[in-house]
């Protein structure tokens, strides 16, 4: 099967840092998505990408589908609080989205 | 308009019990789709069901379990005789069509626990 891997699998920083995590896959991705999912709820699309090299943003997140179209990163700026949740890579393009097992962020105030 | 409804939100069960695990789609919605959790884990493919038709079954393990979407009410995940590593989240997750777009709408989930 196709195989996801986020690193870091957790990460522990001080409010108003940035954060940066990634994926990579051993096969090629046509659509790369960006889910991020609080305790206790379903994910939640942040950000699609659909052509290699393509960067995306959306308020303080800013994605890229890697130009080999093997990878992809999503990073953060000044993080809240409130940014706190598993932060997952998806492989998207059909129904059956494959998740990554994600990378759980925690933001101290 | 509400989003896509599941209830229980918390079921616990005894092993050999049967779990039914309810999805409402949000309003227009025809598909759904029910992804499996499991502790530490990213969201594991089960079934994608069209009102009346399941469409594609191939994440569902082949025995114990079935899912349906009638004409009226909501989907049902139907897990039979339950065992321990039947312990996860189940979500659904609904669209209006096929349009191929990526799924935005996931509901809350049911942690399902057996004891």
């Amino acid at each position: 099967g196709q195989q996801l891997n986020q690193s870091p699998q957790s990460m522990f920083i001080q409010e108003g840092e940035d954060v940066s995590m990634n994926c990579t896959s051993s096969s090629i991705f046509n659509t790369w998505l960006w889910y991020k999912q609080e305790p206790g709820e379903g994910p939640v699309l942040l950000i699609a990408l659909y052509k290699a090299g393509e960067l995306t943003s959306n308020g303080r997140l800013t994605a890229q589908f890697g130009i080999t179209r093997k990878d992809s990163f999503l990073n953060i700026s000044a993080s809240i609080p409130s940014d706190v949740g598993i932060y997952f890579c998806v492989k998207g393009g059909s129904e059956k989205l494959v998740f990554g097992k994600g990378t759980k962020l925690t933001v101290n105030p | 308009n509400a989003g896509v409804m599941q209830n229980p939100r918390h079921l616990v069960r005894r092993r050999g019990q049967e779990a039914r695990l309810r999805c409402s789609p949000m309003k227009g919605h025809s598909h759904v789709y029910w992804y499996r959790q499991l502790p530490e884990e990213g969201l594991k493919f089960m079934v994608y069901l069209q009102k009346e038709n399941i469409i594609d079954e191939s994440g569902m393990p082949k025995e114990r379990f079935s899912a349906e979407f009638p004409k009226e009410g909501p989907s049902i995940l139907r897990i039979q005789q339950v065992v321990r590593g039947d312990s996860a989240a189940y979500f659904c997750a609904s669209s209006p069509g096929a349009s191929g777009g990526p799924l935005r709408f996931f509901g809350p989930g049911t942690r399902l626990t057996v004891l």
